[in-house]
């Protein structure tokens, strides 16, 4: 596998269901992010890590949940969702650190929330 | 704060037609500037980048020229494809270093035959 990869690809829950989104980068970056893509919105950043550590939090709803066990991976938990939680989520990842970091994107897992 | 504007569509053009998608930025300091573009079912890919004012950032076809007097970085082709249709992005990450970057609203792009 190169690049960003993200699974799953199409991910279908109930509002109490508990899945997780994953997200694997084998590109040696340092910085992992998650983007929310709605329709007619603009691209929504939720969360960023560094070298593992979480640098943002844009105000996200508790009931996403991220995790960064290493540089190479990147998880978000899903618990309770809302209908309007329905989305294309995307993944990228970065070189991190100071200086230009021009980010690369997984294909996205499109989730439905019913 | 920064921030992206850019053009809103939907676009539709001919094949072999001139294409131009504005984009116009505000920004403290010396931002980087990119385009990326989503084709249908895919993430969004890296098409083409400036980091500096006048740097002109060329791929596929495209072009987009940095210009600080004016806080534009306007994506051009001469002669579209319908190969090209997809959501183009305008991006800005901010000179500060930081990891971040500023999105535009996207604009759709479609060609026809």
């Amino acid at each position: 596998e190169t690049g960003v990869t993200q699974t799953p690809r199409h991910l279908v829950m109930g509002m109490t269901n508990k899945k997780s989104l994953k997200c694997e980068q084998h590109l040696g970056h340092n910085a992992m992010y998650w983007y929310k893509q709605s329709a007619k919105k603009p691209l929504e950043l939720m969360f960023v890590y560094n070298f593992k550590e979480q640098t943002e939090n844009n105000s996200v709803p508790s009931r996403f949940s991220p995790e960064c066990p290493n540089s190479s991976h990147l998880f978000l938990h899903l618990h309770t969702l809302q209908p309007e939680d329905s989305a294309l989520y995307l993944c990228a990842s970065s070189p991190g650190g100071a200086g230009l970091n021009e980010q690369f994107f997984g294909p996205g897992t499109r989730l439905t929330v019913l | 704060g920064d921030s992206v504007t850019q053009m809103e569509g939907p676009v539709t053009l001919s094949e072999e037609a001139c294409l131009t998608i504005n984009c116009t930025y505000t920004a403290t300091g010396y931002p980087s500037l990119f385009w990326y573009v989503q084709y249908p079912g895919e993430g969004l890919q890296l098409l083409l980048k400036a980091t500096k004012a006048d740097d002109k950032g060329s791929n596929k076809g495209f072009e987009a020229t940095y210009r600080k007097e004016t806080t534009s970085f306007h994506l051009e082709k001469g002669s579209v494809q319908v190969s090209d249709s997809a959501v183009y992005f305008c991006a800005l990450a901010p000179g500060t270093g930081a990891n971040n970057l500023f999105f535009g609203t996207g604009t759709r792009l479609t060609v026809i035959p």
